[in-house]
Parts: structure tokens; sequence; C-alpha cells
């Protein structure tokens, strides 16, 4: 059974860095892309960011373009994002996402994690 | 960047209602055009990928079409657990940019 298990969610302030993870069981790790979407309070989904499955190919929101870098370590089966220069609207459930295809774009997402709630305040 | 459009924002519908949802893109994304339902707390559910291919152990009762701008997600005979948010997202092309969402909710 695939599971996606977000951490490292946390009340950070405005300026901050913050570092997610995202442990992937059930399916072989490395073969496929991998995403961050997120949601605020209140909002719809945004897309955030994707990887490939070997780490080389990343894609990133404007919004979060410059403050954000995704990775991954196939060995541990685990993604990352970490975020920086964090704003007030950043504040969000971020959500790791699992694509069927090894490369990003023209795919989907078929499997989601249960997020993680990262809050920027003073 | 493409822009996406999605109608109506919110529906009130009842069980048994057919319900249609449509998805804009301000320019074609082919068939790259995916479904998601989504309800609070919980993880977004993929519906339909590829404009029109049903994901697996999806009820039949939904359905997806279109291709370039024009998108529809189709809900036949509401059920009661279908009441959520629904979004369209393209991965033609990065950013891989989601609607603003269809809140259905009970009439």
């Amino acid at each position: 059974e695939v599971q996606l298990v977000e951490s490292g969610g946390d009340l950070v302030e405005p300026g901050g860095s913050l570092r997610l993870s995202c442990a992937g069981s059930g399916f072989t790790f490395s073969s496929f892309a991998m995403s961050w979407v997120r949601q605020a309070p209140g909002k719809g989904l945004e897309w955030v960011s994707d990887v490939s499955g070997d780490g080389v190919g990343t894609y990133y929101a404007d919004s979060v373009k410059g403050r954000a870098t995704i990775s991954r370590d196939n060995s541990k089966k685990t993604l990352y994002l970490q975020m920086s220069s964090l704003r007030v609207e950043d504040t969000a459930i971020y959500y790791c996402a699992k694509s069927p295809l090894k490369y990003t774009g023209y795919d989907y997402i078929d499997y989601w994690g249960q997020g993680t709630l990262v809050t920027v305040s003073s | 960047d493409i822009q996406m459009a999605q109608s109506p924002s919110s529906l009130s519908a009842s069980v048994g209602d057919r319900v249609t949802i449509i998805c804009r893109t301000s320019q074609s994304v082919s068939s790259y055009l995916n479904w998601y339902q989504h309800k609070p707390g919980k993880a977004p559910k993929l519906l339909v990928y590829g404009a029109t291919s049903l994901q697996s152990r999806v009820p039949s009762r939904f359905s997806g079409s279109g291709y370039g701008t024009d998108f529809t997600l189709t809900i036949n005979s509401l059920q009661p657990e279908d009441f959520a948010t629904y979004f369209c997202q393209q991965t033609y092309v990065a950013p891989f940019t989601f609607g603003p969402g269809t809140k259905v909710d009970v009439k």
C-alpha cells in the first residue's frame, strides 16, 4: 500500500526557515516524480513544486521560486521541501504527492499524503 | 503561466442530481487536465486524469470530457459522499496550476 507521511510543519516567525519531509513507502520511490501542493486556510489547492524521480528536474511556482528548494534522498525514500524567508502567506497545509511517472509534466497525482501544517506568524 | 477558471464556484444540489463542473484554461493544455475531489481534513483524491480517463476504483458516475481549453467533470446521480470541493489541474506546462475549485453542497 502506498503511504506518504509528511512531517516538519511548525509555527515559525516571518523571515524564518523550515524543512518539510515526506517519507514514502509501498512503492519504488526513485521511479516516480513527486510534488508539494499546499492549501492556505479557506483557499484552494496551490501547486508548489515538482521533482523528477532522479532528482534532476525541479520546478517551482512563482510564489516560492528563490525561497524554496525541493530535493529527494532516494536511498531514504524521502522527499524534502526547504523553505526560507517565510511569509505570512506561506501559512498552509503542505501535501506531499506522488506521480505515476518518473518525469514531471504530462502526468497527474495518484497518491497524496495527509499534510503537515505550516503557520507563519509573529 | 496558464490561468485556470472553474464554473460555477459553488453549487447546491440534491442526491440523485446530475452535476456539471466546467474548467477552462487560458491556453491549450491538450488533454493534460486532471480532476480531484477534496473534503475538509482529508487528502485530495484523483478522479479523472488525461481529461477523460477514470482513475481506478472511482465510481462510474464520475466522467470527464474535453480537450484543448474547455473541460467538463460530470457527476451522474450525485451521492451523499460526493459533497465536496472539486479542482481541476493542468500538467501541460509548469507551473502546474490548479483551478480555484467548485464547492458542491447540499441544497
